[in-house]
This record gives C-alpha cells, structure tokens and sequence, in this order.
C-alpha cells in the first residue's frame, strides 16, 4: 500500500526566507504527485501536481516541486516565503487504484 | 474553477441519531468521489471510494454499515453517519475528480465539522 511520509510537522520561517518542505512516498509503480495547501479557515486547494514529463514542476504562487524518482521524493520549494503563506501543507500521492493518500500535513508559520 | 459544494458546513447531533452530508460537484460532472476524515493534528483519513451507479468501495477499518455512501447522480455523492457516537465526531471532507480523465486533481469541498453529544 501507498505511504506518504512528510518529515517536517512544524515550521516557523521570518517572511523572505527560502522554504523546503520534504515528501517522500512509498509505491513501487507509477504515481501521480500533488501537493495541496489549506489556508487557515478554508478547504484544500491543490498548488502544484506531477503526472509526466519535467521532474521540476511549477505550481502556484511561487511555489515548486521537484519530482526525484530515485529517492521517491517530492519536496515542495519556494525561494522567498511571505506572511499570507502560514497555511497547512499536504503532500499527497495517487497510485493505481486512484486513491490519494495524504501525508500527515506540515504546519507552517511565517513571522512578519 | 471547479467548485464542490458541501452541505452542511456544521452539524451537532445527539448520540443514536443520524446525520446526511451532501456533496455536491457544481460546475462538472464527477465519475468518482472520495470522502476524508481529518482528525485534529492528523492528516486526512480516506474513508471511501464513491462511483457513481455503483456500490461505494471503503478503506479498511471504515464501517460500511455505519457510513453510508449514496452516488446516485454525477453531482451528488451523500455520506450519511447512521447511530452516531460522540466518537465519530470529526470532520469530514469530500473530493471529486471530473469525470474527464484519471488525470486531473481532486476538488475539494469545504467540509463538516460534526459533533455528535
């Protein structure tokens, strides 16, 4: 079965640091890769998805994910973080049989 | 974008009693719905598969008979949390995939926050 492990629970960052937050799946065929994000208040919404194709993938508001097949890897990026980004951080991943499963969630708190 | 619907947004209950969530894909059509649990400091809990016309498919450990999951439309999907226990307090959230191919990411309704006294 699918696992979706995602290492860092809580983050605290001053606004215009870089940020790097770490995924690492467990699946052995092809998998789909998404990263969403729930703002405080509101429901997910995807930032950024992997099917095919570039390994470096860019999503919304800045941010990125870089797809490493060798290390089952698929860290989120963002060189210069700000305030209105405190929210919560999914990693998720879709096998197969089409569930997606979720990582555990990477709290994340911008200092203004 | 596509919107999912989900209603109600807050329920409390008492314990024995039956509570229906709806959810609802409003601008598309969608083959598939999934419903989630979130624990609190938890991360979502995938509770079941939902196809339209067909029998929902539950993830291990979920009561079938306890959570009842109605597709009947390619914009409906209904969770219904029959006898509730403060214990099934949670909230739960529902997705759904466009019925225009396996790739395209989940939409997610806001979910509901039940609370079962």
């Amino acid at each position: 079965a699918q696992s979706v492990s995602q290492h860092n629970h809580h983050v605290i960052l001053s606004e215009a640091a870089s940020l790097e937050l770490g995924c690492n799946y467990s699946y052995g065929g092809t998998v789909n890769l998404f990263w969403y994000v729930q703002y405080p208040g509101q429901h997910l919404q995807l930032l950024l998805k992997y099917f095919s194709g570039d390994p470096l993938v860019k999503g919304i508001k800045g941010f990125e994910a870089e797809f490493i097949k060798s290390k089952f890897s698929f860290n989120l990026r963002k060189p210069s973080v700000q305030w209105s980004d405190t929210a919560e951080y999914f990693c998720a991943v879709r096998g197969w049989d089409d569930k997606i499963i979720f990582g555990k969630g990477t709290r994340l708190h911008i200092l203004p | 974008g596509a919107v999912v619907s989900q209603h109600p947004s807050r329920v409390i209950c008492k314990s024995g009693t039956s509570v229906k969530i709806e959810c609802r894909s409003l601008d598309f059509q969608a083959t598939t719905m999934f419903w989630y649990r979130q624990f609190p400091k938890k991360s979502l809990m995938l509770m079941a598969t939902s196809n339209e016309g067909s029998k929902a498919t539950y993830e291990q450990g979920v009561e079938k008979d306890k959570f009842l999951i109605n597709h009947a439309s390619l914009t409906l999907s209904t969770l219904t949390v029959t006898s509730a226990h403060p214990e099934d307090s949670s909230f739960y959230i529902c997705s759904a995939r466009p019925a225009t191919g396996r790739n395209s990411p989940l939409h997610f309704g806001n979910g509901t926050r039940l609370t079962v006294t």
